[in-house]
């Protein structure tokens, strides 16, 4: 079975960073490029980025690349996102999703097919 | 930055109805756009890719279509367990739409 489960989120003052985990089980890890996506209360849900299989490639969306780190460790099957200079804008559950790819028509296709239960983020003093 | 605009934002729905719903793209996204269903609090689950690929075990009432900007999202016979906010993505640079959220009328 396919589990990915988020930690690492709670409350911390603004100005401070903090470091997500997700750990992932019941797949090959490391044949996987992973993303993370965060929902603000209430709210839709925003890209932040991804991470290919191996960490050579890493994608932000331009907003938040300077502030976030995604990394990875095959090894212990985790990904991670490392927030820095957090503002009460970046409070929000964090997910962590698995990115699959299929042929269609011919050409590949990147979706998420599975996504943790999240982790939650309140920026607050 | 590509901006998906959905609509309507919320839709008055019973069980047994056809509910349609779109995502306008700001510019042309061929067909790279995915919905996701979200549960109240739940993550979202795929339910269509490439406008109009139905993900493995979802049921046929869901399908999609369109292409270039503008796609739509329909489910054929609207059950209770339906009941959710539906996202759309364009996965060129992966931006969501609002969401729509169906209610019980």
């Amino acid at each position: 079975e396919v589990k990915l489960v988020e930690s690492g989120g709670g409350l911390v003052q603004p100005g401070r960073s903090l470091k997500l985990s997700c750990a992932a089980s019941g797949f090959s890890f490391n044949d996987y490029w992973m993303g993370w996506v965060r929902q603000a209360p209430g709210k839709g849900l925003e890209w932040i980025g991804e991470i290919n299989q191996d960490s050579s490639t890493i994608n932000y969306t331009p907003s938040l690349k300077d502030k976030f780190t995604i990394s990875r460790d095959n090894a212990q099957n985790t990904l991670y996102l490392q927030m820095s200079k957090l503002g009460s804008e970046d409070t929000a559950i964090y997910y962590c999703a698995r990115e699959v790819t299929t042929v269609v028509g011919y050409n590949p296709y990147w979706y998420f097919d599975f996504w943790g239960p999240g982790t939650m983020v309140t920026v607050s003093s | 930055d590509i901006v998906m605009t959905q609509s309507p934002t919320s839709m008055s729905i019973s069980v047994g109805d056809r509910v349609t719903m779109n995502c306008k793209a700001s510019q042309n996204v061929g067909s790279n756009v995915d919905w996701y269903q979200q549960k109240t609090g739940q993550s979202p689950k795929l339910l269509i890719y490439k406008a109009s690929n139905r993900y493995t075990g979802v049921p046929d009432r869901f399908t999609g279509s369109g292409s270039g900007t503008d796609f739509t999202f329909t489910i054929s016979n609207m059950q209770a367990e339906d009941l959710a906010v539906y996202y759309c993505m364009q996965s060129n640079s992966y931006t969501f739409g609002a969401g729509t959220k169906l209610e019980l009328k």
